[in-house]
C-alpha cells in the first residue's frame, strides 16, 4: 500500500463546476497536509495546509480533513481554464511525502 | 523577499561522474530538504537538513548525499551517477524542521540529464 494515494485522472470538469480532488494516506499518524499545484515544466506550489478535522477555505479552495477515515480532498470551485495542473497531495510523517498526482483539465 | 533558489537549472552528465547541486532557502528558512521527481515514480523524498544537521532520509543508495552549511544553504551529491538518476531535483525550504504544520516551499529545480 503507497502511503498517500490519489488518482490519476486526468480529471476533466467544465470551466465553473467545482472540482473535487481525493487524497488517502496510509500512516495514522501523520499531523500535517498539504495540497501543492504544479503547472508542466515548473515546480509544485503550495496551495492549502490543514491540521484539524474538518473544512478549511481559502478563496474558491476548501481543503477538507478526516483523519478517522485517513482522507483529504481539495474542491476547486468555479474552475477556470488556469486551474488546469497537476495536485499534489502531501503528508507529513514527518518528513513530506507525496502522492502520484491527479491531473486535473478545466475545459472553457 | 526571494524565493527558494537552485542552481544549476540544467546540468548534462555522463554516467560515472559525480555531481552537486545547491540550494539556497528562503531567508530565514532553516530547514531545507530534498526530492527527486521522476515521471514513473512521481516525487519521492531524498533528504532534509535543518540547524545543519540531517534529520531524516529516505531510501535511496548512499551514493545521494548532502550536506547543510551554517547560513542554511544546502548543496546535495550524488557520485557514480548513472542513467536512473535523470531526473528533476527539488529542493524545498520552511522555517523549521518537519512535524506539524511546515509548509514548504519549492525552488525550479535543477533538471539532471545523464548520457
Amino acid at each position: 500500500q503507497k502511503e498517500v494515494e490519489q488518482n490519476s485522472g486526468p480529471l476533466s470538469v467544465p470551466e465553473g463546476a467545482i472540482a473535487s480532488l481525493n487524497c488517502t494516506y496510509s500512516d495514522r499518524g501523520s499531523q500535517s497536509f498539504f495540497w501543492y499545484r504544479q503547472y508542466s515544466g515548473k515546480s509544485p506550489e503550495l496551495i492549502m495546509f490543514i491540521y484539524s478535522n474538518g473544512d478549511k477555505e481559502d478563496g474558491r479552495f476548501t481543503a477538507q480533513l478526516n483523519k478517522a477515515s485517513q482522507y483529504v480532498s481539495l474542491l476547486i470551485r468555479d474552475s477556470q481554464p488556469s486551474d488546469s495542473a497537476t495536485y499534489l497531495c502531501a503528508v507529513t510523517k514527518p518528513d513530506m511525502r507525496f502522492g502520484a498526482g491527479t491531473r486535473l483539465t478545466v475545459k472553457p | 523577499k526571494a524565493g527558494v533558489t537552485q542552481t544549476p537549472r540544467y546540468l548534462i552528465k555522463t554516467r560515472g561522474q559525480q555531481v552537486t547541486l545547491s540550494c539556497s532557502p528562503i531567508s530565514g528558512h532553516r530547514s531545507v530538504s530534498w526530492y527527486q521527481q521522476t515521471p514513473g515514480q512521481g516525487l519521492q523524498f531524498l533528504f532534509e537538513y535543518f540547524s545543519e544537521t540531517q534529520r531524516n532520509k529516505g531510501n535511496f543508495p548512499g551514493r545521494f548525499s548532502g550536506r547543510q552549511f551554517s547560513n542554511s544553504r544546502s548543496e546535495m551529491n550524488v557520485s557514480t551517477l548513472e542513467l536512473g538518476d535523470s531526473a528533476l531535483y527539488l529542493c524545498a525550504s520552511s522555517l523549521v524542521a518537519g512535524g506539524v504544520g511546515q509548509p514548504q516551499h519549492f525552488g525550479d529545480g535543477t533538471r539532471l540529464s545523464i548520457l
